[in-house]
């Protein structure tokens, strides 16, 4: 099993729609990450959490340590959205190393 | 502002030869990575580089080579390409922090094929 799982693989909706990308993993860390990755582009860091929620105008990540989770909401999604959402984890102990998740595929129809 | 530069952007190569992909930052970043890209598998660790001089494996570290003689460049070297070892190629950077909470830097990726 990986250490970190993401659901779902592939998420589709339409422009407006509220979205919920999760993050599960079983590892101690001392952070989480969540990562965008354009089609055929480069990967841009979008957060770093090691407690609670953070807010970047309508993107919001939250974090729960003790069950292990976390999720990426998107509020009044756009077909600029549209990129692969990944996940990764700091272990804690594992130097400046990420884990990763096979990220989400998100697509936004207008 | 130049950041983190890869080089170069494509590549085709034919199996048994050597192919050396650049990495070069500008932030003087302590630690820089080097991950390959694949249907299926995400991001994989191949090497990582604490500072000038030390370098570690990471995950798929079989078929590759790393130095780094100097802070701001990170090269990655296939001593003989196989066709596995087709795939893109991201190289990171990020800032050395007790706290271990430092985003990482991706540049924009290699993509390498080796027939």
């Amino acid at each position: 099993k990986n250490e970190v799982e993401q659901s779902p693989q592939n998420l589709t909706a339409q422009e407006g729609e509220f979205i919920t990308i999760n993050c599960s993993y079983s590892v101690g860390i001392s952070a989480l990450h969540w990562l965008q990755q354009h089609p055929g582009g480069g990967i841009v860091s979008l957060f770093m959490l090691s407690s609670g929620k953070k807010k970047h105008g309508r993107l919001i990540a939250t974090i729960n340590i003790q069950e292990k989770h976390s999720s990426l909401h998107i509020t009044a999604s756009h077909p600029r959205d549209s990129a692969v959402y990944i996940c990764a984890v700091k272990r804690i102990g594992g130097s400046e190393k990420l884990v990763f998740g096979k990220g989400t595929k998100l697509t936004v129809n207008p | 502002d130049a950041g983190i530069t890869q080089s170069p952007r494509y590549k085709i190569t034919e199996t048994g030869r050597q192919v050396t992909l650049m990495c070069h930052q500008t932030w003087s970043h302590s630690y820089m990575f080097w991950y390959r890209q694949d249907l299926g598998h995400g991001l994989r660790l191949i090497y990582y580089s604490a500072a000038a001089d030390i370098t570690d494996k990471g995950e798929v570290p079989d078929g590759y080579v790393v130095s780094r003689s100097k802070t701001e460049n990170f090269p990655l070297t296939l001593e003989s390409a196989t066709r596995s070892q087709t795939s893109v190629y991201f190289c990171a950077s990020s800032r050395a922090d007790r706290g271990g909470n430092q985003p990482q830097h991706f540049g924009d990726g290699t993509r390498l094929s080796i027939l």
